[in-house]
């Protein structure tokens, strides 16, 4: 069974551009988690989404956005790119539902800002 | 005070050496503990998971959860080169309406065994 996968691996933008990264979760997963690693602040959790909704949010700014479409495949978006928005972008997909099962992470997007 | 807290080391240990990593937790809330292993360049890879307070052990690691101090542990035997990784505590619970909550991860410990 493939892995989640996440494009592009690497991105470098500069100020006040926006990106979007894609996650392609494994097959039969219907929740996408994202989350941000940067080594001050660590693991950060982004938002969730599950069957094309959001259904959990981090305390992050409103720049940073997401969505999920109907095959579970889900993209984030950040607009209006700052220095510190300079992190490893990284992608988990579970089953969902309301047992716990575990997230499988992707290799990231790593994001550089300039 | 952060919900989780690990120290970040790095931690340095000669091959076959027993490793301790530690996690404190504030919120008794949280039910689900795990500790994830992320080589360089690599996402996290989930080692353990426990939900009671006690030991579980997978081969060489054990994963420990006390409950009542809000501490949780992942002890390594016979440390190998191998292991050498960062290793993250994350926390977790259950949402009012049943789904899973995100994971909380605490800022990882970097550990290097040599040979």
């Amino acid at each position: 069974k493939a892995g989640v996968t996440q494009t592009p691996r690497y991105l470098i933008k500069t100020r006040g551009q926006q990106v979007t990264l894609s996650c392609s979760p494994i097959s039969g997963h219907r929740s996408v988690s994202w989350y941000q690693q940067t080594p001050g602040q660590g693991l950060q959790f982004l938002f969730e989404y599950f069957s094309e909704t959001q259904r959990n949010k981090g305390n992050f700014p409103g720049r940073f956005s997401g969505r999920q479409f109907s095959n579970s495949r889900s993209e984030m978006n950040v607009s209006t790119l700052e220095l510190g928005d300079s992190a490893l972008y990284l992608c988990a997909s579970r089953p969902g539902g309301q047992t716990y099962n575990e997230q499988f992470f992707g290799p990231g997007t790593r994001l550089t800002v300039l | 005070q952060k919900e989780v807290e690990q120290d970040p080391g790095p931690l340095s240990v000669p091959e076959g050496a027993i490793v301790s990593l530690n996690c404190t937790y504030s919120n008794s809330a949280f039910q689900y503990f795990m500790w994830y292993r992320q080589y360089s360049r690599k996402g996290p890879e989930l080692l353990m998971y426990t939900y009671s307070s006690g030991n579980k052990e997978d081969g060489r690691f054990t994963a420990q959860v006390d409950k009542s101090s809000k501490y949780i542990s992942l002890f390594i035997r016979d440390s190998q080169p191998s292991d050498s990784a960062t290793y993250l505590c994350a926390i977790s619970r259950m949402n009012y309406g049943g789904s899973q909550g995100n994971l909380i991860f605490g800022k990882g410990t970097k550990l290097s065994v040599k040979p």
